[in-house]
């Protein structure tokens, strides 16, 4: 069964820093991995989609890395900024096309 | 934004009843999904479908039910709601790739 992880579960940082959210998985068998955001209240927006076969993908201010290999992604905020204070979840998907996702990692960024 | 409408919003049920949650999506994705939310707990799936009449269970299926007669609709009933029920349940869909979610519909049982 595929488990998925993500560190750490809450983060403070003042705003313009650089930051590194961390997600592992256990199964190494996957399609893809998606990064979402979620603020209070509402639905998951999609971030990033990396493939199988990429090792990355790059939107604005946000890098995704994957090593599938090793179970690992990673999620690179740079200069960051109140706005991006939010949940942050990971999700892959497997076998069945299903999507499993970690318990996510809760942002705040101070002005 | 994805075509993706949940309906209702929000419901408060008695013990007991049965609810129907509903998914409606205008992208004609083949892959349909229900996830419930509850802190401590993070998302878990609870039914998807991969087809019209196509459905499989989750890692939470029990109390719950499924249905998908047509490609843009897909029904989440819960046969005789609990209180363990009461939570935030979101659709999905996709096609392989991305996947899009709704903005969830909250549920409390009474």
């Amino acid at each position: 069964k595929q488990e998925v992880t993500q560190i750490p579960a809450a983060l403070s940082v003042p705003e313009g820093e650089n930051l590194v959210l961390n997600c592992s998985f256990t199964d190494s068998a996957i399609y893809n991995l998606q990064w979402f955001r979620q603020d209070p209240g509402k639905g998951l927006t999609s971030l990033l989609l990396i493939q199988s076969s990429q090792r990355e993908q790059t939107s604005g201010r946000l890098n995704a890395s994957l090593d599938k290999s090793s179970g690992r992604s990673t999620l690179y905020i740079a200069a960051s900024q109140p706005g991006d204070s939010a949940t942050y979840l990971c999700a892959v998907r497997g076998a069945g096309n299903m999507l499993t996702f970690g318990g996510g990692t809760r942002l705040m960024v101070k002005p | 934004d994805a075509g993706i409408t949940q309906s209702p919003r929000h419901k408060v049920t008695e013990t007991g009843t049965p609810v129907t949650l509903r998914c409606h999506q205008t992208e004609n994705h083949r892959y349909m999904y229900w996830y419930r939310q509850d802190p401590g707990h993070g998302l878990r799936l609870i039914h998807y479908s991969y087809g019209v009449k196509d459905t499989d269970k989750g890692e939470v299926s029990d109390g719950y039910s499924v249905s998908r007669s047509k490609t843009e609709d897909f029904l989440l009933t819960l046969e005789s709601a609990t209180s363990s029920q009461t939570s935030v349940y979101f659709c999905a869909i996709s096609e392989k790739a991305e996947a899009f979610f709704g903005q969830g519909t909250r549920l409390t049982v009474v």
